[in-house]
């Protein structure tokens, strides 16, 4: 019974490079979402999907991230033209139903560390 | 936005005593969660809340959901040195997506 997976679990790019981030749900999970935590501060939530649906990206930089959640395969965030700072860490989190009580219970991965050089 | 206090930003405690820390959010939430973060670790979480006034316990844990729906504590009794750890108030309002405070670095002391 795996929780949320996120891979790779250290990434170093430099000034320039793509990043992409990988996560795949807990089974039975079909929502996910994408949060990014600087040092030594909260989550701040980037943006949250369904299968093959951006729900809502209001968190997201509107130039070099983007987000995907394919029809089969993991959840990707895709960093372009990575600068110092998105030096991050960046964690996924999934949950089970859209509605009731536990839509809003999160289950978060190991997190994505990225730095950039 | 959604904004959320969290306080203390830290704590430093003796091992066996009691932690008592708070959340409040400039606006209303429909739930509470209370996670904690090891270091280079994910959050995970330690209590729901759903409902206004509900209070729930969880081992040494015991969460409070404020009756105005704008505040929520966290405590943890006869602390142990593997409370140790960031300690994060999460809420949601009309969004689905949560909004999270700022963190609690707890250190207990032997």
């Amino acid at each position: 019974n795996a929780g949320v997976m996120q891979n790779p679990r250290h990434l170093v790019r430099r000034r320039g490079q793509e990043a992409r981030l990988r996560c795949s749900p807990m089974k039975g999970h079909s929502h996910v979402y994408w949060y990014r935590q600087l040092p030594e501060e909260g989550l701040k939530f980037m943006v949250y999907l369904q299968k093959e649906n951006i729900i809502d990206e209001s968190g997201m930089p509107k130039e070099r991230f983007s987000a995907e959640f394919p029809k089969e395969g993991p959840s990707i965030l895709r960093i372009q033209q990575v600068v110092r700072g998105d030096s991050a860490a960046y964690f996924c989190a999934s949950s089970p139903q859209s509605r009731g009580s536990g839509a809003n219970v999160l289950t978060f991965g190991a997190g994505s560390r990225l730095t950039v050089l | 936005g959604q904004q959320l206090n969290q306080s203390p930003q830290s704590m430093f405690i003796q091992e066996g005593e009691d932690v008592s820390m708070n959340c409040t959010s400039s606006s209303i939430f429909n739930t509470w969660l209370w996670y904690k973060q090891d270091p280079g670790e994910g959050p995970v979480l330690l209590i729901a809340l759903y409902k206004a006034g509900e209070l729930t316990s969880n081992g040494r844990l015991t969460a409070q959901f404020g009756i105005t729906r704008k505040d929520s504590f966290l405590n943890i009794s006869a602390s142990i040195p593997s409370d140790v750890g960031i300690y994060f108030c999460a809420g949601s309002g009309s969004a689905r997506q949560l909004t999270f405070g700022s963190g609690t670095q707890l250190t207990v002391l032997p």
